[in-house]
C-alpha cells in the first residue's frame, strides 16, 4: 500500500495569514506517460462528508476558492490555503489515486489562532 | 448537480451484515464509477472499495473477503454488504462519485453523500 503521511497533525493560523500543510507519499506519484501526480487533497468540516478541493496535485475544483493551491510533484506536496478565512477551519485529508487501495493521509486540523 | 443520499441499518449486533444504500439523482449510476469510504468516530478515511455498472470492481485486501458491492442501474442506486462485522468496523460510511466517466475513470472523489453511522455491538 502507499502511505500517505501528512504534517503537521494540526496548526492554528491567524485570521488573513497563510496555512500550509505537507504530504508525502511513500513512492511517487507521477505517472511518467502523462506527467500528472495522482493528488488529491480534501476539506472535512464537522459533521460534514469531505469535499474535493484539487486533484492533479494542483487543478483546483470548479467553485473552489482561488485561495486554496496545490503543489508539489513525485512524493511531496503542498496545500496552501492564502488568507484563511473563518470558514476554512476544516479537516484537511490528501489521498492518492496512483495506486489500489486508495488511501488518504491522517488529516491535519486547521484552527484560528 | 448530483446528489447521493444513504440508507441503512445503523446498529448491528457482531457477525451480522451490514447492508447500505445510495441512491443518486442528477446522475446515471452506469455513467460513472462508485465508491465506498469510511471513518471510524474520530478517525481518517479508509478506501473500501469501487465499482461500475459493468461490475468491474476493486476492493480493499484489508476487507475484501467480507465486501460486496454492487449497481442497480434501474434504480440507480449503489449498495454495500459487509459480513461478520464486529466493533472496528464501526464507522461512518460514506457513498462516493469518481470522478471522470467509467469509460474513463479518475480515482478520486468529486461527490460524497452525508454519511451513514454504522454502530457494533452486542
Amino acid at each position: 500500500d502507499i502511505v500517505m503521511t501528512q504534517s503537521p497533525d494540526s496548526l492554528a493560523v491567524s485570521l488573513g495569514e497563510r496555512a500550509t500543510i505537507n504530504c508525502k507519499s511513500s513512492q511517487s506519484l507521477l505517472y511518467s506517460s502523462n506527467n500528472k501526480n495522482y493528488l488529491a487533497w480534501y476539506q472535512q468540516k464537522p459533521g460534514q462528508p469531505p469535499k474535493l478541493l484539487i486533484y492533479w496535485a494542483s487543478t483546483r475544483e470548479s467553485e473552489v476558492p482561488d485561495r486554496f493551491s496545490g503543489s508539489g510533484s513525485g512524493t511531496d506536496f503542498t496545500l496552501t490555503i492564502n488568507s484563511l478565512q473563518a470558514e476554512d477551519v476544516a479537516v484537511y485529508y490528501c489521498q492518492q489515486y496512483y495506486g489500489t487501495p486508495r488511501t488518504f493521509g491522517q488529516g491535519t486540523k486547521v484552527e484560528i489562532k | 448537480q448530483v446528489q447521493l443520499h444513504q440508507w441503512g441499518a445503523g446498529l448491528l449486533k457482531p457477525s451480522e451484515t451490514l447492508s447500505l444504500t445510495c441512491g443518486v439523482s442528477g446522475a446515471s449510476s452506469s455513467g460513472y464509477y462508485w465508491s465506498w469510504i469510511r471513518q471510524p468516530p474520530g478517525k481518517g478515511l479508509e478506501w473500501i472499495g469501487e465499482i461500475s455498472h459493468s461490475g468491474t470492481s476493486n476492493y480493499n485486501p484489508s476487507l475484501k473477503s467480507r465486501v460486496t458491492m454492487s449497481v442497480d442501474t434501474s434504480n440507480n442506486q449503489i449498495s454495500l454488504k459487509l459480513t461478520s462485522v464486529s466493533a472496528a468496523d464501526t464507522a461512518v460510511y460514506y457513498c462516493a462519485k469518481l470522478g471522470g466517466t467509467w469509460l474513463q475513470p479518475l480515482k478520486f472523489f468529486d461527490h460524497w453523500g452525508q454519511g451513514s453511522l454504522v454502530t457494533v455491538s452486542s
